[in-house]
């Protein structure tokens, strides 16, 4: 059973747009929810994480929100600018283990 | 200061063969993670150490994959009879534990099985 289901697989958006990338999980149990940032050739960076007992959490740019009682989280980019183009993974887990969702690759047009 | 490091970067074996991967966590990060991503796809969790000691290897795909860490620092991830379906980018991560969520990723190791 996939733990956690990330959608879209790709996504193009223009300079200063809104990107948004949704992502749900299965396990109530979850209590940390990341969004890692991910360059060709390099490892996962991690960009904004959540937890369960709060709606949203912005930091710059990024806005994560998140709603319990569906099971789903969401990664807001604000004015997404050509930089911004890598792949997100969104994960869900607790201090031991975290489930990844399959990636969403992000293409900012300039 | 360091990140996590990952050696070697790239890494070309034969069927059949023993490969052993290193990871050199943060430095007083306690807690010491190994992933596998395959193209295309998220990481996957193999195993969890906390200190020495492996908290959790449930990810583990069989009994060819195994994972050490004997003074709680660097930890070496070995794989016997390499297969080709083994290939993939192995992936560390490193947090400083003590309940501490965030988990900081090396840039991986490209495993090619040929």
């Amino acid at each position: 059973q996939q733990q956690v289901k990330q959608s879209p697989q790709s996504l193009i958006v223009q300079k200063g747009g809104i990107s948004i990338i949704n992502c749900a999980y299965e396990n109530t149990a979850f209590d940390y929810f990341p969004w890692y940032q991910q360059f060709p050739g390099k490892g996962p960076a991690l960009l904004i994480a959540i937890r369960p007992d709060v709606s949203e959490k912005k930091e710059g740019r990024f806005t994560i929100s998140f709603n319990k009682s569906a099971k789903q989280f969401s990664l807001h980019i604000m004015d997404s600018q050509p930089g911004d183009s890598a792949t997100y993974f969104c994960a869900a887990g607790r201090v031991d283990k975290f489930y990844f969702g399959s990636g969403t690759k992000l293409n900012v047009k300039p | 200061g360091a990140g996590v490091s990952q050696t070697p970067s790239n890494k070309v074996t034969e069927k059949g063969k023993y490969v052993e991967l290193r990871c050199d966590p943060i430095s007083g990060h306690t807690a010491l993670y190994w992933y596998r991503q395959s193209l295309g796809q998220g990481p996957e969790f193999l195993i969890y150490f906390q200190g020495t000691g492996a908290a959790d290897d449930s990810g583990l795909p069989n009994d060819r994959f195994f994972a050490v860490r004997p003074e709680g620092s660097v930890s070496t991830l070995k794989i016997q009879r390499t297969e080709r379906g083994d290939s993939a980018v192995y992936l560390c991560a490193s947090s400083r534990g003590q309940g501490s969520y965030e988990q900081y990723f090396g840039p991986g190791t490209r495993l090619t099985v040929t």
